[in-house]
């Protein structure tokens, strides 16, 4: 098991609640990221960033933001969640490398927003 | 940008039996990886190729990597009820500067026991 925390497993919400999803990792590791997954579907990157003070948009467009304050700490906050925001939310970590990188995934946030 | 798609999307099989699920993608690759997923849980990682690898084994576990045609397979022999989750290839794909992965839309296997 890889050590990527996050919190909370399950989050049901009201539409335009603000909500901070939480993403730990103790490996040390420069690399994070945030992926949103619909069921079935592929992972598409949200966000992510390569250490201290470093935060880059994803592929995906997203109305969450992100913060890189500490290495092993990487939070995602939703201003005001809405019914599109429902989804699962995946955090991973990596070591910076020169060549192949291997992704270490948290057990995810799985988001309802009513 | 670069994805991989697994075929079939979904398997089902009977324990004991092999399982082979198929990834192409589209553009030049550094390396290609095997994840798994189980119910509502994260990504675990497999086994990687290199693109200048054609085949690799791990365990139950062998992955080959055809380059000339952008695609590669996940073969799980003697499958186990356990195996039953999602498996997404992930491509790194040259030309990015920041070692990206794309993942793939997944392939569901259920291990019948």
């Amino acid at each position: 098991e890889a050590d990527i925390y996050q919190t909370p497993r399950y989050l049901v919400i009201g539409t335009g609640k603000k909500i901070t999803l939480e993403c730990s990792q103790t490996m040390g590791h420069d690399k994070m990221y945030w992926y949103q997954q619909d069921p079935g579907m592929e992972l598409h990157l949200i966000h992510y960033s390569y250490g201290v003070n470093s935060t880059e948009k994803g592929d995906l467009s997203s109305e969450s933001t992100v913060s890189r304050i500490r290495t092993e700490h990487f939070p995602l906050t939703l201003e005001s969640a809405r019914p599109s925001h429902t989804s699962q939310y995946l955090c991973a970590s990596s070591e910076r490398r020169v060549d192949a990188e291997k992704l270490f995934f948290g057990s995810g946030t799985q988001l309802s927003v009513l | 940008s670069q994805q991989g798609e697994e075929d079939p999307q979904a398997l089902s099989i009977q324990e004991g039996e092999n399982a082979t699920m198929n990834c192409s993608y589209k553009t030049s690759i550094n390396n290609l990886q095997w994840y798994r997923q189980n119910s509502g849980r994260g990504l675990v990682h497999l086994i990687l190729i290199r693109s200048n690898e054609r085949e690799k084994h791990s365990g139950r576990l062998r992955v080959t990597l055809d380059t000339s045609k952008k695609s590669s397979s996940l073969l799980i022999t003697a499958s186990r009820a356990a195996d039953t989750a999602s498996y997404f290839c992930a491509t790194d794909a040259t030309g990015y500067g920041n070692n990206r992965l794309a993942f793939g839309k997944g392939n569901q296997v259920v291990v019948i026991p």
